[in-house]
């Protein structure tokens, strides 16, 4: 069963750079041939996209975050890895690891989310 | 980009029909056929409710339902319980290939 678990620290300073991983067991990111990325929720607040990731690296980021973040994955350690940049309070939220789905069998795309990671919250304050 | 437009909070009682909406553009909601729904319950992720604008994963219950009449999406909700007290998100996949999701819409079930 594939199962995501995200790790970072819990507290960052302003201005620092947030650093979080997704560890990914029960499939092969490097085999799979899909899509994988990152989602967050800020307090009380609603969903927003972060970006996607293909197994081959090609990214697709947030435009309103494009200029601060970058989403990659390591196969060597089945991981996918986080970073935004110059964070504020307002990137204070849970984030949470996903695997996109196109719903069509050998099709990978990112339209859905089948997958998610339980969360981790990220406190921005000094 | 824009994040989709819902009502904040919706409710009903049990063994009614309740309908969310979700507003966007035509480079989101009225463009391809890749809009959905999720459903959250409290201190949980999100679950796959609707894709492809009407269809449901198998392990969903046939009580949710979703539509499109231009360039908004709706999901209703039969025979209300009240386990699907919850907070529930649209979202498309646009034409600039980013997501966008709606601010949510909070379910109350009297």
């Amino acid at each position: 069963q594939l199962q995501l678990q995200e790790s970072g620290p819990g507290l960052v300073k302003p201005s620092e750079t947030l650093s979080l991983t997704c560890a990914v067991s029960g499939d092969s990111i490097k085999s799979s041939r899909q899509y994988w990325g990152w989602i967050r929720q800020p307090p009380g607040k609603g969903l927003e996209w972060i970006g996607a990731i293909y197994t081959s690296g090609t990214t697709y980021y947030n435009p309103s975050l494009e200029s601060r973040i970058t989403i990659s994955v390591d196969t060597s350690k089945n991981h996918l890895s986080l970073r935004l940049s110059s964070v504020t309070a307002a990137d204070t939220a849970v984030f949470y690891c996903v695997r996109y789905t196109s719903m069509v069998p050998r099709w990978s795309d990112f339209y859905y989310i089948d997958v998610w990671g339980k969360g981790t919250t990220v406190t921005v304050s000094s | 980009q824009s994040a989709l437009t819902q009502p904040a909070s919706v409710s009903g009682s049990p063994g009614q029909s309740i309908t969310i909406s979700c507003t966007g553009s035509s480079s989101d909601i009225g463009g391809d056929n890749y809009v959905s729904w999720y459903q959250q319950h409290p201190g949980e992720a999100p679950k796959l409710l609707i894709f492809d604008v009407t269809k449901r994963p198998s392990e969903v219950s046939t009580r949710f339902s979703g539509s499109r009449a231009a360039n908004t999406a709706s999901l209703t909700i039969s025979g209300l319980q009240t386990e699907d007290e919850a907070d529930y998100y649209c979202s498309a996949y646009t034409s600039s290939h980013t997501l966008v999701f709606g601010g949510g819409t909070k379910l109350t079930v009297l």
